[in-house]
Parts: C-alpha cells; sequence; structure tokens
C-alpha cells in the first residue's frame, strides 16, 4: 500500500536555525497538509496547500514558517529560525483528489528537537 | 470552529476485556477518522467513517452523523493496544482535519 514517507525520523537543532522538513506523499494525492504535536497534547493543524498554494493556514504557521513543493515527488516545511517552543512531532498528510471528501494518509512523523 | 470532544481521557483495561471510546463532535462532518498513536509516535489510520459502521479485526467503528458522535469498539483488548487514540473531523472549508484531545489506553496482562 503506497505510504507517505518523511524525513529525517528525527532532528536536533540549536536555537536560531533553520530547519527543513521533507516529505514525499502518496504519489496520486493532490492536497498535502502539515501538523504538529507538542509532547503529550493534540495533533494540530499548521497548513494545507493544493495547486502550488497555501489553501489553508493556522495561527501557528506564522512568518517563520514556509512550505513549497519544489519538485513533482517532494513537499517540504522550513521552519525559518527556530525556537525552544518548535520542538514537536511534526506529520505530513495527503489526500487523493479535489473531493475533499477523502482521508488524509499521515507519514510516521519528524520528531524535532530544539536545544 | 468546529470543536472535537473525546472520552473518556483515560482507560485502563485488563487484557481480554472490551471497551468503548467516544467522540462527539459539534457541528456536521463530511469526514471523520480514528488513529491510534503508538508508543513510537506513529499515527496510524484506524477507520475513515464519516457514517454508518465498519470492522477490522477486533475492532470496530460507528459514526452517528445526524447526531453528531462516532464511537470506537474494541474487544478482547491486547497490551498491544496501548496507546493514545485520537478522533479528527474535516473542517467545515474541507481543509483541515480538526483532532480530538484523545483518550489514553493502557492494557496489562
Amino acid at each position: 500500500e503506497p505510504e507517505v514517507t518523511q524525513t529525517p525520523s528525527h532532528q536536533v537543532t540549536q536555537m536560531g536555525q533553520e530547519v527543513i522538513l521533507r516529505c514525499v506523499p502518496i504519489s496520486n494525492h493532490l492536497y498535502f497538509y502539515w501538523y504538529r504535536q507538542i509532547l503529550g497534547q493534540k495533533v494540530e493543524f499548521l497548513v494545507s496547500f493544493y495547486n502550488n498554494e497555501i489553501s489553508e493556514k493556522s495561527e501557528i504557521f506564522d512568518d517563520q514558517f514556509s512550505v513549497e513543493r519544489p519538485d513533482g515527488s517532494n513537499f517540504t516545511l522550513k521552519i525559518r529560525s527556530t525556537k525552544l517552543e518548535d520542538s514537536a512531532m511534526y506529520f505530513c498528510a495527503s489526500s487523493e483528489r479535489v473531493n475533499r471528501n477523502q482521508p488524509q494518509h499521515f507519514g510516521d512523523g519528524t520528531r524535532l528537537s530544539i536545544l | 470552529g468546529i470543536q472535537v470532544e473525546q472520552s473518556p481521557p483515560d482507560l485502563i483495561l485488563q487484557e481480554g476485556a472490551n471497551s468503548t471510546l467516544r467522540c462527539n463532535f459539534s457541528d456536521s462532518v463530511n469526514n471523520l477518522q480514528w488513529f491510534h498513536q503508538n508508543p513510537w509516535g506513529q499515527l496510524i489510520n484506524l477507520f475513515y467513517i464519516p457514517s454508518g459502521t465498519k470492522q477490522n479485526g477486533r475492532l470496530s467503528a460507528t459514526t452517528v452523523a445526524t447526531e453528531r458522535y462516532s464511537l470506537l469498539y474494541i474487544s478482547s483488548s491486547q497490551t498491544t493496544d496501548s496507546g493514545v487514540y485520537f478522533c479528527a473531523v474535516l473542517n467545515q472549508a474541507g481543509t483541515a482535519l480538526i483532532f480530538g484531545k484523545g483518550t489514553t489506553l493502557s492494557v496489562s496482562s
């Protein structure tokens, strides 16, 4: 069964550094998403992306964050200048078609630790 | 925005017991998913169930969309069922899943 893959599985970064989290969505999917989960808390929506532009973003997704689909397969989340509170698990997800009534498929996540 | 509430927040079971987890949501939805987060943090998709009933082995789920709730049934629980179970519903714009706070299940042998 096709999967969403995320790399790296764990990223340790110094505060103030830039970090890029990478995702390869399922190949025929058109909608892409990033979610965040701070340790011990619920999963929170960050941003959705369709047709090479942001569809929606949450309050968390401020100017420090950006997303990009640099080629036909990758989807990336960049945090420009990391803060301690950015430490979290970051999940990428994708869904199949323009019809929004499709399940979202999640990757295994990247655990980001800011020192 | 849409609110998602899960109950109970914590559940402790002996191996072999059955359990029911509940998810209430505040508005009509077109997409509801149940996830199991394992001890390694992975989100395992259990069910996509905007309405009706589905079964997969020892797990089953029912969503009554008109009454705005969904139930996840776990029968003959095993220690490997331990973890956090999340319910998530699609927002009205269709652009984001809104997660509940989860139910933490601990199954002991």
